[in-house]
């Protein structure tokens, strides 16, 4: 079965500051991991994927994430917060090796960021 | 992009009454959609995986005949809430992938139910 962990269900920064917001997965096979972010009231907006290629993904937004097997992570960071990144970010994980028919994802519990002035 | 248009996006009922939910892909054929429910500051929870023109299949824990899912075309599914109860009340959120592209699931904006 696979799950997903995110460490630290609300993180704060400094405008300017460093973004680090973590996620461990467990699978037993290769996954597809996934960053979302959710602004209030709205559906998730894709940041960024992993899907096999290069471990070192980047998305939108200036926000990159490490693929790294050895801890089972796929931390999310981005080198300067701004104000307008404040807002709830959820990691996913999807299997699609069974077959590929399906793929659902399974989200971790979510982290909000706040970002002060 | 691809985008997936959910409707209504927030909706207030009376307790006894039905609810549809519809979430369309715009853009795209999409052969996989999924419903999830979101309680307030939680995580997303799937509901059901429905598939153009078959039955959907439903999470361990979901009430079928309670949240009647409907995929009729490859552009359409609706998720029916029946004789809603105010523990009903939640974000209800769709998703859809394109059909021969499965790594990535497009979202809907989200229905806020309350029900009263």
């Amino acid at each position: 079965a696979q799950s997903v962990t995110q460490l630290g269900s609300h993180v704060s920064v400094s405008e300017g500051a460093l973004v680090l917001l973590r996620c461990n997965y467990s699978s037993s096979v290769p996954p597809y991991l996934f960053w979302y972010v959710q602004y209030p009231n709205q559906g998730l907006q894709l940041l960024l994927k992993y899907t096999s290629a290069a471990t070192l993904v980047k998305g939108i937004n200036g926000f990159e994430a490490e693929f790294k097997k050895s801890e089972t992570s796929f931390h999310l960071t981005k080198p300067s917060a701004h104000m307008s990144d404040a807002a709830e970010y959820f990691c996913a994980v999807s299997d699609l090796t069974n077959g590929g028919s399906q793929g659902n994802l399974i989200f971790g519990k979510g982290t909000k960021l706040s970002v002060k002035p | 992009g691809a985008v997936v248009s959910q409707h209504p996006s927030w909706v207030i009922c009376k307790s006894g009454t039905s609810v549809k939910i519809e979430c369309r892909s715009l853009d795209f054929q999409a052969t996989t959609m999924f419903w999830y429910r979101q309680f307030p500051k939680q995580s997303l929870m799937l509901m059901a995986t429905s598939n153009e023109g078959s039955k959907a299949t439903y999470e361990q824990g979901v009430e079928k005949d309670k949240f009647l899912i409907n995929h009729a075309s490859l552009t359409l599914s609706t998720l029916t809430v029946t004789s809603a109860h105010p523990e009903d009340s939640s974000f209800y959120i769709c998703s859809a992938r394109i059909l021969g592209k499965g790594t990535e699931a497009f979202f809907g904006q989200g229905t806020r139910l309350t029900v009263v």
